[in-house]
């Protein structure tokens, strides 16, 4: 009930090309759910966040689409860039657990030049 | 944005001795905190939640003895590691959710890297 299923592990895409990264949730109670971004050795920041009354949310080179009869969301990032190598984490919060954010395992990006 | 703050950012220690890592909010106040442990290449694992002027809440499978809060004030929370073994070593992160704009977003420290000797 309160997993978020995070897929792929790993990614490698060239330089101007999308990263997409998908997530699936089961607690139909989350109602908040944001994206981070965390780099070697520091805390994660946030990236993006969409709440579920959203099917998409755009914000510069990243987007949030948003399924909520599926129950997925995903992250893409356009115009990738080698800056953008790091992992990134989707997330989900909310129903009983309130602030309680339960983290998907981690997408690790690798942008080529 | 808000800014979460921990101290110490790194510490090594020996096996049995125990260390204290604190979490702070510095421009803005707390009454909820909450505790994260992050081994090498995994994810952000809840340890606690941590609550100013009552007790903490733990996660299934996690040791309060071991792993002590204290919400001391409404910008700082201590997580002390009792008795510390190799297999505590980890990245301990803290963060705490702060109101910006129209809605409430949950703010992270930069992490504490423990290792035990």
């Amino acid at each position: 009930q309160q997993q978020v299923k995070q897929s792929p592990q790993s990614l490698i895409v060239q330089k101007g090309g999308i990263s997409i990264i998908n997530c699936a949730y089961e607690n139909t109670a989350f109602d908040y759910f944001p994206w981070y971004q965390q780099f070697p050795g520091k805390g994660p920041a946030l990236l993006i966040a969409i709440r579920p009354d959203v099917s998409e949310k755009k914000e510069g080179r990243f987007t949030i689409s948003f399924n909520k009869s599926a129950k997925q969301f995903s992250l893409h990032i356009m115009d990738s860039q080698p800056g953008d190598s790091a992992t990134y984490f989707c997330a989900a919060r909310g129903g009983t657990g309130g602030f309680k954010t339960i983290f998907g395992a981690g997408t690790r990006l690798f942008v080529k030049a | 944005g808000a800014v979460v703050s921990q101290h110490p950012s790194w510490v090594i220690c020996k096996s049995g001795t125990s260390v204290k890592i604190e979490c702070r909010s510095l421009d803005f106040q707390a009454t909820t905190m909450f505790w994260y442990r992050q081994f090498p290449k995994q994810s952000l694992m809840l340890m606690a939640t941590s609550n100013e002027g009552s007790k903490a809440t733990y996660e299934q499978g996690v040791e309060k003895d071991k792993f002590l809060i204290n919400h001391a004030s409404l910008t700082l929370s201590t997580l002390t590691v009792t008795s510390a073994h190799p297999e505590d070593s980890s990245f301990y992160i803290c963060s705490a959710p702060a109101s910006t704009g129209s809605q409430e977003t949950q703010y992270f420290g930069p992490g504490t890297r423990l290792l035990v000797l």
